[in-house]
């Protein structure tokens, strides 16, 4: 079984400043992938970052990153040089590689940032 | 031209209506999948279409009822609804069946159901 928890219903963040959003995870799987999508108010999840369990370096995309901690089970999302355009709800998901789980990317319950001008 | 659209984006319905829930993906993608988002709740899976064929029903009540007539489109038909069914249903592609960690899920916009 495979479960994500994200420990922040809500954040705030100063517009140009960079936050982190958490994510912890657990599974049984020896490989692993684990994702951030961002959900506007409009309602589609954007796709932003991957990370593979076994890369050996942390993902980065344009402003985002992930602070990818294998033994601590963490996947944290910074997004540096926050803009107002940022403000959306913030889900951590996870999809493992055997047969039960393969299919089923796993969300956690999602972050709300709100960018403050 | 996004690469998922769904429609409507809003729809109310009463317990005995039938409705029906309109997913189209422009991506070439080979695998569709209905997500369900209710308030306060992660995203759960519903169902997964792989070229066109039913390959996951996470436990879904027999009230909605999927359709993959091509690799492009999906249908999630409603009938006899309850009002705890009320949720944000997402639509997502990918370009295959799920069985690389790495598959990247594409997702439309989904659409705002309310049951009265």
């Amino acid at each position: 079984a495979q479960k994500i928890t994200q420990t922040q219903p809500g954040m705030f963040v100063q517009e140009k400043e960079a936050v982190t959003l958490d994510c912890t995870y657990d599974t049984s799987d020896p490989s692993y992938g684990l994702f951030w999508y961002k959900q506007p108010s409009s309602g589609e999840m954007i796709f932003l970052i991957y990370q593979g369990s076994y890369d050996q370096q942390n993902a980065t995309e344009g402003r985002y990153s992930l602070n990818f901690q294998k033994a601590r089970k963490s996947a944290n999302l910074v997004i540096s040089a926050s803009q107002l355009g940022d403000s959306a709800m913030y889900f951590c998901a996870m999809r493992g590689i055997s047969s039960g789980s393969a299919r089923q990317l796993t969300f956690g319950s999602g972050t709300q940032l709100t960018v403050l001008p | 031209e996004t690469g998922v659209t769904q429609t409507p984006r809003h729809l109310v319905m009463g317990m005995t209506n039938k409705k029906s829930l309109k997913c189209e993906q422009h991506l070439g993608h080979n695998a569709m999948y209905w997500y369900k988002q209710s308030a306060k709740k992660p995203l759960e899976l519903m169902f997964v279409y792989s070229l066109e064929e039913r390959v996951e029903n996470n436990s879904v009540p027999s009230r909605f009822s999927p359709e993959c007539p091509n690799s492009s489109h999906l249908f999630l038909h409603l009938h006899t609804l309850q009002p705890e069914d009320s949720a944000l249903y997402l639509c997502a592609s990918s370009q295959d069946a799920p069985q690389a960690p790495n598959e990247k899920l594409f997702f439309g916009s989904g659409t705002q159901l309310s049951v009265l």
